[in-house]
């Protein structure tokens, strides 16, 4: 299993872009990068996913460089509702178990 | 995507006491998880449910203590045994989409059930 880092908390403002790096120097070869995100009293929701280089949706873009042992969730202008843990999580499906870090918990302050 | 109900949502416990929480998923999965969340803490998991077969228990749990039972593809328990006040939790019960984004599984959750033991 592919271990992740990521920063305990990082504050914004709103109306801010937050970018949000996760490490993950031994990523497989067949490994895709997934952040969730987890607010108080409800379980985890899915944001992105990605294998390489941009992935954009909705929600946030996802920046993964060409070795793959990082990559940056992108939340653009902020708001208060924002306000959450974010978990960076390496790996694959088929019934491959799921493994969480310890997460990110983002502050937006007004 | 998948819509998951656990029952119950909250629950307040005697010391020594068990307390089954129900999952209930609304289509068919191969795999349910369920995990644990301590107060201010990440996600733990607890263990894998198959259909039809035991369920897989990471390091650090047992059958004894969590006993789960799967007995179709859209119904699942979590048993939290002779309780004590630090099985005081979130438990989470969890299904993979694998038609999901494409490549790997989209994981869905439930809205946890929040255990207090007094």
């Amino acid at each position: 299993l592919a271990k992740t880092t990521q920063p305990i908390s990082m504050d914004s403002y709103e109306g801010q872009e937050v970018n949000i790096t996760c490490s993950h120097n031994n990523i497989a070869t067949n490994d895709y990068i997934t952040w969730y995100q987890q607010f108080p009293s409800q379980g985890p929701r899915f944001i992105i996913q990605g294998y390489k280089t941009k992935v954009t949706n909705e929600v946030a873009s996802l920046f993964i460089p060409a070795d793959r042992k990082s990559s940056t969730l992108s939340l653009p202008r902020v708001s208060l509702s924002d306000t959450a843990v974010y978990y960076c999580l390496v790996g694959v499906s088929g019934g491959f178990k799921t493994i969480f870090g310890a997460g990110t918990r983002l502050f937006v302050k007004a | 995507s998948a819509v998951i109900s656990q029952k119950p949502s909250r629950d307040i416990c005697q010391r020594g006491t068990s307390l089954t929480i129900q999952c209930q998923v609304d289509s068919q999965v191969t795999m349910m998880f369920w995990y644990r969340q301590q107060p201010g803490q990440s996600l733990t998991l607890i263990a894998t449910a198959n259909q039809g077969s035991e369920a897989t228990y990471e390091s650090g749990f047992v059958i004894d203590k969590f006993p789960i039972s799967r007995p179709n593809l859209t119904f699942s328990t979590l048993t939290v045994s002779n309780m004590s006040p630090e099985d005081s939790s979130i438990y989470l019960c969890s299904v993979e989409d694998p038609g999901g984004a494409g490549g790997t599984g989209e994981l869905f959750f439930g809205e946890g059930s929040r255990l207090t033991v007094l």
